[in-house]
């Protein structure tokens, strides 16, 4: 079975630029969470989602990010105009509803913003 | 604000040895505890805990939580190198507030 699905897998840009981030969950999963990973602040939940709808977007660190699943096999992440302070990993994970803690998750986007 | 915090955030021990990872939580309607590992990829789920006592165990690994003390730990025993990797602790809660919510790690280095 194909896990959750990520691209790219590594992106560097300039600051300013605009970055997409893409995310296929596992089929059948219905919960989608995007989370970010750096050094100093660990691994930080920034969204979810529930059957498509954004549930909690109170990680999302400011406007420049937003998230949108226009279906439950895509969602993006983007995030407009790019900083130096957003490189980061950012990962993507799925999880059946009612089962939302056992979260699978895929194998990350490293972003480095010049 | 929600609190997770894991320790120690870095060990190094030698193959055979068993390790003890800790992990204890501050947080608002508490459901679950789940421990991952992540070598240099996504992380792995390892464990999900929710009642106290328990002992949960999958080969050298075992880990139980306490919800009075509100802590956990992970158990490996004779560690192996491929048992190097981050432990990264995580707590659920429930009321409809669905991410989890991690610590920092710790990064567990074996030496053959």
């Amino acid at each position: 079975d194909a896990g959750v699905i990520q691209s790219p897998r590594h992106e560097v840009t300039e600051m300013g630029q605009e970055v997409t981030l893409r995310c296929k969950p596992i089929s059948g999963h219905n919960s989608l969470f995007w989370y970010r990973q750096t050094m100093m602040r660990g691994l930080e939940l920034l969204i979810y989602f529930n059957n498509n709808v954004p549930i909690d977007d109170s990680g999302m660190p400011e406007d420049r990010f937003s998230a949108k699943m226009p279906n439950a096999s895509f969602s993006t992440l983007k995030i407009q105009p790019s900083e130096p302070r957003d490189s980061a990993v950012y990962f993507c994970a799925s999880s059946f509803a009612g089962y939302q803690e056992t979260q699978y998750f895929g194998p990350g986007t490293r972003l480095l913003v010049l | 604000e929600d609190k997770v915090v894991q320790s120690p955030l870095s060990l190094v021990v030698h193959e055979g040895d068993t390790v003890t990872l800790n992990c204890s939580y501050e947080v608002t309607n508490f459901r679950s505890l789940l421990w991952y590992k992540q070598e240099k990829k996504a992380p792995t789920f390892l464990f999900m805990l929710t009642s106290s006592g328990i002992e949960k165990k999958s080969g050298r690994l075992s880990s139980i939580l306490d919800k009075k003390e509100l802590f956990s730990i992970l158990n490996i025993t004779a560690t192996q190198t491929g048992d190097s990797a981050v432990y990264l602790c995580a707590v659920g809660r429930g009321g409809g507030a669905d991410g989890l919510t991690f610590g920092k790690g710790t990064h567990l280095i074996i030496q053959p």
